[in-house]
């Protein structure tokens, strides 16, 4: 069985730091990218960060890029999302998202999420 | 960046009925496109993806069609479990990858 499950939001400061990790189990971690959505409570979803499976090539969007910092461990099947420089906007609901497809070179769509962890951003 | 934009962003309906979602992209995505059911505190669910395969498990009252930029999700015979919220994802290229903005559907 699939399970995806993140741990380290918090409260975080404007301008702060904080990491969120994915521990994934129950498939070969190694052979699918994976992702970061996010939510803010009571709106939509945001596509924030990718990598792909073994290569490890990142993408961002927009709003996070020079900010944000994807990474993996495959040895420990762990997903990482290092948060520096914090905004206010950043508050959400942050899901790790796991690829449909096997052995793509991107992010495509996603079939299975973690519950999720919220970060809160605020002096 | 491609814009997804949905409608409508609310939609009343009750048990039996067949309800239809839309999703119009701002330029062609061909069909690299995905809908996804979320209910309240919970991650949203992939139902259709190639907009038109189901994705396994998924009740197959759920369809979706169409290509380009104009793509509709439709419930069949609408379940009490139906009631959720809706999005559709396109991932036809790095633009990045954008949602549509929700369509809740909820009872009439």
């Amino acid at each position: 069985e699939v399970q995806l499950l993140e741990s380290g939001g918090g409260l975080g400061q404007p301008g702060g730091s904080l990491r969120l990790s994915c521990a994934a189990s129950g498939f070969t971690f190694r052979s699918y990218a994976m992702s970061w959505v996010r939510q803010v409570p009571g709106k939509g979803l945001e596509w924030v960060s990718g990598i792909s499976g073994s290569i490890g090539s990142t993408f961002y969007a927009d709003s996070v890029k020079g900010r944000f910092t994807i990474s993996r461990d495959n040895s420990k099947n762990i997903l990482y999302l290092q948060m520096n420089n914090l905004r206010v906007e950043d508050t959400a609901i942050y899901y790790c998202a796991k690829d449909l497809v096997m052995s793509t070179r991107s992010p495509n769509l996603f079939d299975y999420w973690g519950q999720g962890t919220l970060v809160t951003v605020s002096s | 960046d491609i814009q997804m934009t949905q409608s409508p962003s609310t939609l009343s309906a009750s048990v039996g009925d067949t309800v239809t979602i839309t999703c119009r992209a701002s330029q062609s995505v061909s069909t690299w496109l995905a809908w996804y059911q979320q209910k309240p505190g919970k991650a949203p669910n992939l139902l259709i993806y190639k907009a038109s395969t189901l994705q396994s498990g998924v009740p197959s009252r759920f369809s979706g069609s169409g290509s380009g930029t104009q793509f509709t999700l439709t419930i069949s015979s609408l379940q009490p479990d139906d009631f959720a919220t809706y999005y559709c994802q396109q991932y036809n290229s790095y633009s990045p990858w954008t949602f549509g903005q929700g369509t809740k559907v909820e009872i009439k």
